[in-house]
């Protein structure tokens, strides 16, 4: 079952512009949702984490907002630069319990 | 070493042997997760160590895979008589018991079956 969900599989921006990745998710009990970066034969490394008490959380370039309502959460970069160009992956959990993880969207900044 | 360590990195096997992936998680993390990641597909939970608690094993995809973690320390991940859809990227995670802490993955460990 996919708990988490990222529809769509690339984006592809111009380098400056802004990058708006999205997930949904369908688990109304998860409480803690995290954006990791992955390059090719790299594992996964932690991004920007929101918890379910916050819709916004900042870092530098990033910002995560969650969307409890609809169960929705977005992640944006700006500017965008050629070395974010990466695969990107959504992830939940319930209760600091085991995390799901998205099908993830890979991104390509454009210089 | 700081980070996650996963050995081997690489591993090319023919169908129908056993496998065993080894994961050393973060010193002092007592969560440790393993993923699966298929070409071109994202990460599929396969099972989760908290402590001395009852692994959750919901994400095995059958009886030919098993995993086993002694304490808080090294983990491996067994195969049994691999098929041709068990050739993935092989990941592990730890994470600290703090609430709300992101897990840290090693390198993952590159399985081709032939």
């Amino acid at each position: 079952d996919q708990q988490v969900k990222q529809n769509s599989p690339s984006l592809s921006v111009q380098e400056g512009r802004i990058s708006i990745l999205n997930c949904d998710y369908t688990n109304s009990m998860f409480d803690y949702f995290l954006w990791y970066k992955k390059y090719p034969a790299e594992g996964p490394t932690f991004l920007i984490s929101i918890s379910s008490i916050k819709d916004k959380n900042e870092d530098g370039r990033f910002t995560v907002f969650l969307n409890k309502s609809a169960k929705h959460l977005s992640l944006h970069i700006v500017p965008s630069q050629p070395g974010d160009s990466a695969v990107y992956f959504c992830a939940a959990s319930a209760y600091h319990n085991d995390m799901r993880f998205g099908a993830g969207t890979r991104l390509t900044v454009k210089p | 070493g700081a980070g996650v360590s996963q050995s081997p990195s690489n591993k090319v096997t023919e169908k129908g042997k056993d496998v065993e992936l080894r994961c050393d998680p973060i010193s002092g993390h007592t969560a440790l997760y393993w993923y699966r990641q298929r070409l071109g597909q994202g990460l599929e939970f396969l099972i989760y160590f908290q402590g001395n608690s009852a692994p959750d094993k919901s994400g095995l995809p059958s009886d030919r895979f098993s995993a086993e973690r002694t304490g808080e320390s090294v983990s491996t991940l067994t195969i049994q008589r691999t098929q041709q859809e068990d050739s993935a990227v092989y990941l592990c995670a730890s994470r600290p018991a703090r609430d709300n802490q992101p897990q840290h993955f090693g390198d993952g460990t590159r399985l081709s079956i032939l």
